[in-house]
């Protein structure tokens, strides 16, 4: 069974830096690129970063680009996201998020429970 | 970036109505567009891949259409599970860009 399991969330001040962490299970994971989407309180659906099944190549939101980092432990089946210089507005609910298929066709399959970050003073 | 325009954003029906959802692209994205739910509190799920392709599990009750820049989601006859928000996302280019969803809810 296909798990990821999300942690590192919490409360931060603005200005401050969190790591998320996303635990993967159930699925052979470098084969497999990964995103991290997020959803802010009562509001849809936001893509924030992807990764390359090997970590080699990665891309941002312009929302988060050079404040965000992803990257991936394929020895560790984990994926991370580190967050600095966080603003009120990255206050949201951030999904571990697969990505599979082939031949052009992408879709996230699997996502995880989600880890509420907020940032507030 | 590629925006998608879902409509309508929220929808009143009844068990057993048939819904139709749309969801129409800013620009071309051949049959790159996926659908998924999501109830209050839950993650997404997917239910629809490139336009028409049902995922793995999901009841044939979901069904999409489309390509280009317009696109429909059909639920034939709603049970009371399917009251949920459901969105549109697109995967022809980076950022992969989703609809503002549509809520539906129970009349």
């Amino acid at each position: 069974e296909v798990q990821l399991v999300e942690s590192g969330g919490g409360l931060v001040q603005p200005g401050g830096s969190l790591r998320l962490s996303c635990a993967a299970s159930g699925f052979i994971f470098s084969s497999h690129e990964m995103n991290w989407v997020r959803q802010a309180p009562g509001k849809g659906l936001e893509w924030v970063a992807y990764i390359s099944g090997t970590g080699s190549s990665t891309h941002y939101s312009d929302s988060v680009r050079g404040r965000f980092t992803i990257s991936r432990d394929n020895a560790k089946s984990s994926l991370y996201l580190q967050m600095n210089s966080l603003r009120v507005e990255d206050t949201a609910v951030y999904y571990c998020v697969r990505g599979s298929g082939s031949s052009g066709v992408y879709y996230f399959d699997y996502w995880g429970q989600g880890t509420l970050v907020t940032v507030s003073s | 970036d590629i925006q998608m325009t879902q409509s309508p954003s929220s929808l009143s029906a009844s068990v057993g109505d048939r819904v139709t959802i749309t969801c129409r692209a800013s620009q071309s994205i051949s049959k790159y567009l996926n659908w998924y739910h999501q109830k209050p509190g839950k993650a997404p799920r997917l239910l629809i891949f490139a336009a028409s392709s049902l995922q793995s599990g999901v009841p044939s009750r979901f069904s999409g259409s489309g390509s280009g820049t317009d696109f429909t989601l059909t639920i034939s006859s709603l049970q009371p599970e399917d009251f949920a928000t459901y969105y549109c996302q697109q995967t022809y280019s980076t950022p992969r860009t989703f609809g503002r969803g549509t809520k539906l809810e129970i009349k």
